[in-house]
Order: C-alpha cells, then sequence, then structure tokens
C-alpha cells in the first residue's frame, strides 16, 4: 500500500495567515493526489484535484502543487472557515490512502 | 437536491452484524461507482471498499475482507455494506461516497454522505 505522510499534524494559525501543509507518498503516484478539508462533525469536502485543480466552488484562496511523490495544499490567506483538518489523498492505486490529517487551529 | 444519506448505524456487540444503508438522489445513480470511508473517533479517514456501477466489480480493504460486503440496486438508488463478525476496532463513522472520474483521468470522491456511526461494544 501507498502510505500518505502529512506534515505537521497539526499547526496554529491567525486569521489573514498563510499556511502550508505537505504531504509526501512512500511511492510515486503521479499527479493522483486530492485534497479535502474536514469541519467537526461533518463529512469530508473535497478542494484540489489531481494536485492543482480547484474544485468548482472552492476559493481561490487555495491552491495545490507537486507531482510524483511531493505535494503542497496551500491557503494564502486564512479565513474563519478555514479552521479545520486537511487530507490528502492518493488515487493512484488500490486501496486509496489518506494522509493521517493536519488539524489547523487558531493562535 | 444532489445528496447521500447514510442510515443503519447503530451499537452493536462483538461479533455481531450490521447493515448499513446510503441512498443517493438527485444525480444519476448508475453513473459512478461508489465506495465507503471510515473514521474511527478522533483519527483519520480509511478507505473500506468499493463497488462498479453496475456492481459487477468489487475490491476491499485487506482489513475488512472476508467480513464486509458491498451491493447495490440501482433501481432503489441505494449502497449498501453489510458488516459480519464486526471488531472493536470497526467501531467508526462510515461514509459513502460517490467516486467521479475527472478529465485529467483521477478519480475523486466528490459526493459524500453525513456518515453513520457504528459502534462494537460489549
Amino acid at each position: 500500500d501507498i502510505q500518505m505522510t502529512q506534515s505537521p499534524s497539526s499547526l496554529s494559525a491567525s486569521l489573514g495567515d498563510r499556511v502550508t501543509i505537505t504531504c509526501r507518498a512512500s511511492d510515486y503516484i503521479n499527479d493522483y493526489l486530492n485534497w479535502y478539508q474536514q469541519r467537526p462533525g461533518k463529512a469530508p469536502h473535497l478542494l484540489i484535484l489531481a494536485a492543482s485543480t480547484l474544485q468548482t466552488g472552492v476559493p481561490s484562496r487555495f491552491s495545490g502543487s507537486g507531482s510524483g511523490t511531493d505535494f503542497t495544499l496551500t491557503i494564502s490567506s486564512l479565513q474563519p472557515e478555514d479552521f479545520a483538518t486537511y487530507y490528502c489523498q492518493q488515487s493512484y492505486t488500490i486501496p486509496w490512502t489518506f494522509g493521517q490529517g493536519t488539524k489547523v487551529e487558531v493562535k | 437536491e444532489v445528496q447521500l444519506v447514510e442510515s443503519g448505524g447503530g451499537l452493536v456487540q462483538p461479533g455481531g452484524s450490521l447493515r448499513l444503508s446510503c441512498a443517493a438522489s438527485g444525480f444519476t445513480f448508475s453513473d459512478n461507482w461508489m465506495h465507503w470511508v471510515r473514521q474511527a473517533p478522533g483519527r483519520g479517514l480509511v478507505w473500506v471498499s468499493r463497488i462498479s456501477r453496475d456492481g459487477r466489480t468489487i475490491t476491499y480493504a485487506d482489513s475488512v475482507k472476508g467480513r464486509f460486503t458491498i451491493s447495490r440496486d440501482n433501481a432503489k438508488n441505494t449502497v449498501y455494506l453489510e458488516m459480519n463478525n464486526l471488531r472493536a476496532d470497526d467501531t467508526a463513522v462510515y461514509f459513502c461516497a460517490r467516486a467521479s472520474l475527472t478529465v485529467f483521468g483521477a478519480i475523486i470522491f466528490d459526493l459524500w454522505g453525513q456518515g453513520a456511526l457504528v459502534t462494537v461494544s460489549s
């Protein structure tokens, strides 16, 4: 199975901060990397697909980059609704696997 | 409204069984593969199983293989997860998710249900 490792596991940030989350795959996954946001008690919500394409309706302050094994999710200016947990997920090979999550908290 | 609604969760004893349902509405259900993903309390997301549009291709995570059975009824717009021989480590919120194929050739989970809590405890 391909292991997905996110860093950091959690971070504290203030409104307006630029936030960067990294995700590393244990094997090559091309750009078959998706990012999801999950608010407490809610289902995950797709943010970015294919490493860098914004899902329809997602604010442009979110961006993704990377290919191969190393990927990044960036929030350019943190908003109140962005305090949540973020997961990367590879869809290159079965079983689909997720990172352990990065919790973005209020500083 | 485009949505997935799970039902059937609850408390079950170790070794017991439970069947989850996920009812789809607002889209052509038979056009999409469907998946189950679970999340243990305070933990991350773990993929569980998938089923093809016509129900003929099925895949399971190793952790549930031989114990869980995924199925679908396209006439009822519903996907099921039959869970047998449940263990304490199966305790989780179970989400059904719609899979879509992007123009880039990647598969995404672009619609999720609200989740159904399954608690395995004596």
